[in-house]
């Protein structure tokens, strides 16, 4: 099993759509978990750190299901401006942190 | 909002040629990483940097890579012999031991 692992996509969704993605990881990413936002040929930009207890930004909310090892991102009422990659993120005990591939989202007016 | 600054922001170097990547971490952040992602892959792990050492490295950071914090500002990537497949972007990230990796802006190594 690949240490995290993410659909690619795209995901194509008009604006104001809710879009959901999901990302399971092995015991070799289990210590904190991520979402990054990237955007083409740009730096990963945290977007938000994902708790066990589930946690909300604005139309973000991230879920961590330790229980079956995935972790979750919700993106209600899309906006243009939410295209882009969103890689899903864990650490390791050592402390690095692993990338899943990124899944690819195109929000379409 | 305090930023981890990466020069240059593009090199092209032919292969066989020494690069040194540059990276000024956030100033009171302890730990350092460099990442590299290859056009159409993902974000990849090559070294983490604590105390003056490096404390972990992947399988892709062979004799060809080193890292250095010279002057305690700087951290550096050095690669010694650079390969055609060394093209790819790569990425310094610190962290002050909590959560939330900040990364650099990257640079863009193409190697000819």
């Amino acid at each position: 099993r690949k240490e995290v692992e993410q659909d690619p996509g795209p995901f194509n969704v008009p604006e104001g759509a809710t879009v959901a993605f999901n990302c399971t990881y092995s015991n070799s990413a289990s210590q904190s978990f991520f979402w990054y936002r990237q955007d083409c040929r740009k730096e990963p930009k945290l977007l938000m750190s994902v708790y066990s207890s589930g946690n909300e930004d604005g139309r973000f909310t991230a879920q961590l299901n330790r229980a079956s090892q995935y972790i979750s991102l919700l993106i209600r009422d899309s906006k243009l401006s939410d295209s882009a990659t969103y890689l899903c993120g864990g650490s390791s005990n050592t402390g690095k942190l692993i990338f899943g591939q990124g899944t690819t989202l195109q929000v379409k007016p | 909002e305090p930023e981890v600054t990466q020069t240059p922001s593009h090199q092209v170097t032919q292969m066989g040629q020494e690069v040194i990547l540059r990276c000024v971490p956030i100033s009171n952040h302890l730990y350092f990483y460099w990442y590299r992602q290859i056009l159409g892959q993902k974000v990849e792990f090559l070294v983490s940097f604590y105390n003056n050492e490096i404390s972990e490295k992947s399988e892709i950071f062979d004799d060809q890579f080193s890292v250095e914090r010279p002057d305690g500002s700087n951290f550096t990537l050095k690669i010694r012999s650079t390969k055609l497949e060394d093209s790819a972007m790569y990425f310094c990230a610190s962290i002050d031991g909590k959560y939330g990796y900040t990364f650099g802006s990257g640079t863009r190594l193409t190697v000819v």
